[in-house]
């Protein structure tokens, strides 16, 4: 399809392993974006991606979250050592360019154990 | 902080009533304003959006008007379906906040036939 993908769509894992979550955004789009969505956090930013560099990461709650985005394209977020409170939805959108309508994925649900 | 204040959900109706969201912001100069929706196990999909003050988003009966004097945004449809049963969230972008999207708590709509 024509919208942002994201895999896997459900992820369930140990407290202590580390994760990665994937994104596909839509073919031209040059930003991208990550969220998370957590009961009683509501929708959080977590990082901005305009290419391949990251100009905003400041929503990133800790360095055990980081996330790379290679060829314009894909992107990879990564939780090493997952804690019981990223349990979560992550979303990942995509736009045209910076300010432009996001374009929302349909999540990856993550639980950890 | 740039921030958005949601009504405070759950709100059920029944089917062809009149539905109004309210949503108010916080934010200097002039931000984008949007409303997304969320169905049952879906990522946000974008409803409708609105640039600058007076300006009017419509999409699928929806209807919101940017009213900078009163800082709101608030979501109207003439005559709910069963099938705009979702949950509603009002949105704000600022470009010089590094393109993130802030977001409402949202509103969980259900519709009864």
């Amino acid at each position: 399809g024509a919208g942002v993908s994201q895999s896997p769509s459900n992820k369930v894992t140990e407290k202590g392993k580390d994760v990665e979550l994937r994104c596909d955004p839509i073919s031209g789009h040059t930003a991208l974006y990550w969220y998370r969505q957590s009961l009683g956090q509501g929708l959080e930013f977590l990082i901005y991606f305009q290419g391949n560099s990251a100009p905003d990461k400041s929503g990133l709650p800790s360095d055990r979250f980081s996330a790379e985005r290679t060829g314009g394209s894909v992107s990879t977020l990564t939780i090493q050592r997952t804690q019981q409170e990223d349990s979560a939805v992550y979303l990942c959108a995509s736009s045209l360019g910076h300010g432009q309508p996001q374009h929302f994925g349909d999540g990856t649900r993550l639980s950890i154990l | 902080g740039n921030s958005v204040t949601q009504m405070e959900g759950p709100v059920t109706l029944s089917e062809e009533a009149f539905l109004t969201i309210n949503c108010t912001y916080t934010a200097t100069g002039y931000p984008s304003l949007f409303w997304y929706v969320q169905y049952p196990g879906e990522g946000l999909q974008l409803l409708l959006k609105a640039t600058k003050a007076d300006d009017k988003g419509s999409n699928k009966g929806f209807e919101a008007t940017y009213r900078k004097e009163t800082t709101s945004f608030h979501l109207e449809k003439g005559s709910v379906q069963v099938s705009d049963s979702a949950v509603y969230f009002c949105a704000l972008l600022r470009e010089t906040s590094g393109s993130r999207l802030t977001f409402g708590e949202g509103t969980q709509l259900t519709v009864n036939p």
